[in-house]
């Protein structure tokens, strides 16, 4: 199947800094992409969507301030999680759509904040 | 899109077929019927997706019942690699336009020796 890769795979922070979480196809074009969260024993959670050239979508009760999404180009799409506090200590997970429709997801990125 | 409905848990034992159900009796006429699983600690993976027909790949069976409202996952051969949760999802699909992706619980199925 497709790849899609993250980086970092996992981050260590101060509260207060910020986090940027880069997401790539590596053998497909995405126009869309997504950005999920995981928190421990949960299901994931969708977040966000990420459209190439345009503006994000973001899922209710998601602030859009707080998590920035960059979707620069067709096989890269960025998740800066600002001013991070522990309560942000979470599994990110993305995810890109093929032109077919197939979702394929990243490996993820564990965050935590002290 | 469509709710879908599967057990917590199941056990399997090794070399036996794994089947898993999942119930989507609201499901609409555009909506797809896609599985993917979750091993700890990784992002998930892609299995299988169809619409009305049965679908068979290098990874598993799906089965789809005539009324649609119901489905089955079929591992032909479980290893202990397919430990794992295992999420049925429904998403619609229209001209130009996809649904999104929305996770349930899934089921978490361990394969024992």
């Amino acid at each position: 199947g497709a790849v899609v890769s993250q980086h970092p795979s996992w981050v260590i922070c101060k509260s207060g800094t910020s986090v940027k979480i880069e997401c790539r196809s590596l053998d497909f074009q995405a126009t869309t992409m997504f950005w999920y969260r995981q928190f421990p024993k949960q299901s994931l959670m969708l977040m966000a969507t990420s459209n190439e050239g345009s503006k994000a979508t973001y899922e209710q009760g998601v602030e859009k301030d707080k998590f920035l999404i960059n979707h620069a180009s067709l096989t890269l799409s960025t998740l800066t999680v600002t001013s991070a506090h522990p309560e942000d200590s979470s599994f990110y997970i993305c995810s890109a759509r093929s032109e077919v429709g197939t979702q394929y997801f990243g490996p993820g990125t564990r965050l935590l904040v002290l | 899109d469509a709710k879908t409905t599967q057990p917590t848990s199941m056990d399997c034992a090794e070399g036996r077929a794994a089947n898993l159900p999942c119930n989507h009796s609201t499901i609409s006429g555009n909506e797809y019927v896609y599985w993917y699983r979750q091993i700890h600690s990784q992002g998930p993976q892609y299995i299988i997706h169809g619409l009305k027909n049965n679908e068979t790949n290098e990874m598993a069976s799906l089965i789809i019942t005539e009324d649609r409202k119901s489905s089955t996952l079929i591992l032909p051969h479980a290893t202990l690699r397919d430990t794992a949760v295992y999420y049925c999802i429904v998403r619609g699909v229209g001209t130009d336009s996809w649904g999104k992706l929305q996770f349930g619980a899934g089921t978490q199925v361990v394969v024992t020796p």
